[in-house]
This record gives structure tokens, C-alpha cells and sequence, in this order.
């Protein structure tokens, strides 16, 4: 079965401190790869996507995510973590590319110490 | 600022009662999933309706059901509620233009008592 997997379910970064977010997948020879941040008591906002080309992709307030084939994964980076970035992050991809429906990983609680 | 509204925000039911979750989205989005969210969880896909057509459902037993009208909007009823239908429930939402860019709304928590 499709899945989406984020190994971390809690990571506590220092403010100014990099931070890498794990997720692996399991769909497709060409899969659709989706960051999306949740704040609390918000619905869901998206970083960035990958669909093809260039593996690292840029997305919005300074994240990135690297596209790794042979390791399944599509990793979400951030050189220094401000505190606002406390949130919920959920990686996902589509399960159908049809219907363009995700499957969501269960999500990483950062938490951001001053 | 994403253009999808749901309503309403907040409500609390109690267990056997029926529930209708409304959701609204941008001018030409006539694509719109719904996405359950449990505490603690990541959201799971119910449904997707485009052009008022179910397109695409998840495993979800059929008392989730939905709508989709011409404008576009779109519901999720809820029928013979459980306690485990306490969640947050997402509309989502996209158009032709660009349909690999998904814009959620901020949800509808429901509570069942």
C-alpha cells in the first residue's frame, strides 16, 4: 500500500539552528512530492512541490527539499529556524495523479527554543 | 490568505446526529477534495468532486457523502455520526489552470459527543 513516512514525530531545534524534516515515500517510479506546514488551529499551507526536473526545490520562507530517488526521500531543510516556524509539517504525495488526491505522512512537531 | 472558507468553524454534535460542512473556494476551482484530520494524525482523503461528479473516494463507509454545485462550492454531510468522526475536516481545492497547486481552507473541527 501507498505510503508516506516521516520518521520524526517530535524535533526541538534552537532558533538561528538548521533543520532537516525526514519523509519517505513509497508510490510510483515518478512521484509527486508535496511540504505542507500547519500552524495550530490552521488548515494547511504549502512550502514547495517536486514533480520533476532539478531535485532540490525552493519553496516559500526560506525552505528547501531535496528529491533523493535511491533513497526514497524528500527531505525539508532550513538553514537557521526562526520561532515562527513552530509547526506542524506534513509531507505528502499524490496517490493518484489522476484525481490529484494526497496521502499525507502523520506529520513533525517543531518545536523552537529561544 | 488561500480563498477557501469553510463553515462553520467550530461545532459540536452528538453521537447518531447528522452533520453538513460547507466549504467555498476561489472563482474557477472546480476541483474540491475533503480530507479528514484526527487529532494527532495526518489528514486522509474522503472524496473529490470535479464538476459536481464524485470523482474519487477513500475509505471512508458511504454516510460521508457530498456535494458539489455550479458555483463550485461544496458540502460533506455526515450521516449517523460516531465518535470517531471527531475531527478536523478540510476542503480543499484547484483549478484546470494548475491543478498540481492544492489550497486548503483552514477547516471545520467537529466534536461528537
Amino acid at each position: 500500500a501507498q505510503s508516506v513516512t516521516q520518521p520524526d514525530i517530535h524535533i526541538t531545534v534552537s532558533e538561528g539552528a538548521s533543520l532537516e524534516l525526514r519523509c519517505n515515500y513509497s508510490y510510483g517510479a515518478t512521484p509527486y512530492l508535496f511540504w505542507y506546514v500547519q500552524s495550530p488551529g490552521q488548515g494547511l499551507q504549502l512550502l514547495l512541490k517536486y514533480f520533476s526536473g532539478d531535485t532540490l526545490v525552493q519553496g516559500i520562507k526560506g525552505f528547501e527539499a531535496e528529491f533523493k530517488r535511491s533513497q526514497s526521500s524528500f527531505n525539508l531543510r532550513k538553514p537557521s529556524v526562526h520561532w515562527s516556524d513552530a509547526a506542524e509539517y506534513f509531507c505528502a504525495e499524490y496517490m493518484d495523479t489522476g484525481r490529484r488526491a494526497l496521502t499525507f505522512g502523520s506529520g513533525t512537531r517543531l518545536q523552537v527554543q529561544p | 490568505e488561500t480563498g477557501v472558507t469553510q463553515s462553520p468553524t467550530h461545532l459540536i454534535k452528538t453521537r447518531g446526529q447528522q452533520v453538513t460542512l460547507r466549504c467555498s473556494s476561489q472563482s474557477g476551482h472546480n476541483t474540491v477534495s475533503w480530507y479528514q484530520q484526527a487529532l494527532g494524525q495526518g489528514p486522509q482523503f474522503i472524496f473529490q468532486y470535479y464538476r459536481e461528479e464524485e470523482n474519487g473516494r477513500g475509505n471512508f463507509p458511504p454516510r460521508f457523502s457530498g456535494l458539489q454545485f455550479p458555483n463550485y462550492s461544496s458540502e460533506l454531510n455526515v450521516n449517523a455520526l460516531e465518535l470517531d468522526d471527531s475531527a478536523l475536516y478540510l476542503c480543499a481545492s484547484s483549478a484546470d489552470r494548475d491543478r498540481n497547486t492544492i489550497y486548503f481552507g483552514e477547516g471545520s473541527w467537529l466534536t461528537v459527543v
